[in-house]
């Protein structure tokens, strides 16, 4: 079975301060990982993917497959990262399966 | 910059009705999805649909739940009788190619049922 955990509900940090939202998988093939995220009353978007290696506003994500990761950073929390954030896999048969963790609301304090 | 686009945004409902959430994908993907987010809770899969058909469902897309396309642009999701648990925020995504790629959201459609 496919799972994605994300172990924080809510997480606080105060602007400028480093951040992390860890994120935990378990598949038994070779998954996809991404980060979405979704500001106040906006639709869900793409914040990065595991493969392109990428930093995108300033936050990064590394898969490390011995611990099963995709944890999200950012060095210097900015007050406009508050917003939810979800894993997510992809993997199934196909490749078009997604599966969602339960999201972490992060609130950055000015 | 092509998007998603659901309506209606908010739909308010008895219990026993019929719902229809219309979803107008991206106009080059070729898989659809439906999800639902009770408040406080995770996104769940739904359902998804290429070629025209259901390809991969969940448990929760029981026989009130429908799935159509009925003119290649839109994306309809019905929920033929509604119950107070099917009160939720319904994502429509889309995708353009097989295998592992990004999907993109539409702003959801909230569905208060009464």
């Amino acid at each position: 079975a496919q799972r994605v955990t994300q172990p924080e509900k809510l997480l606080s940090v105060f602007k400028g301060a480093p951040v992390e939202l860890k994120c935990n998988y378990s598949y038994s093939g070779s998954p996809e990982l991404f980060w979405y995220v979704q500001y106040s009353r906006q639709r869900l978007q793409l914040l990065l993917r595991h493969i392109s290696r990428e930093s995108i506003k300033g936050f990064t994500a590394d898969l490390n497959k011995g611990e099963t990761s995709f944890h999200l950073k950012k060095p210097f929390a900015q007050e406009e990262d508050s917003a939810m954030y979800y894993c997510a896999l992809s993997g199934g048969e196909t490749g078009n399966q997604f599966y969602f963790g339960t999201g972490t609301s992060l609130t950055v304090i000015p | 910059e092509p998007e998603v686009t659901q309506t209606p945004s908010h739909q308010v409902t008895q219990m026993g009705q019929e719902v229809i959430l219309r979803c107008v994908p991206i106009s080059n993907h070729l898989y659809f999805y439906w999800y639902r987010q009770i408040l406080g809770q995770k996104v769940e899969f739904l359902v998804s649909f290429y070629n025209n058909e259901i390809s991969e469902k969940s448990e929760i897309f029981d026989d009130q739940f429908s799935v159509e396309r009925p003119d290649g642009s839109n994306f309809t999701l019905k929920i033929r009788s509604t119950k107070l648990e099917d009160s939720a925020m319904y994502f429509c995504a889309s995708k353009r190619e097989t295998g592992k790629r990004e999907l993109f959201f539409g702003e959801g459609s909230r569905l208060t049922v009464l």
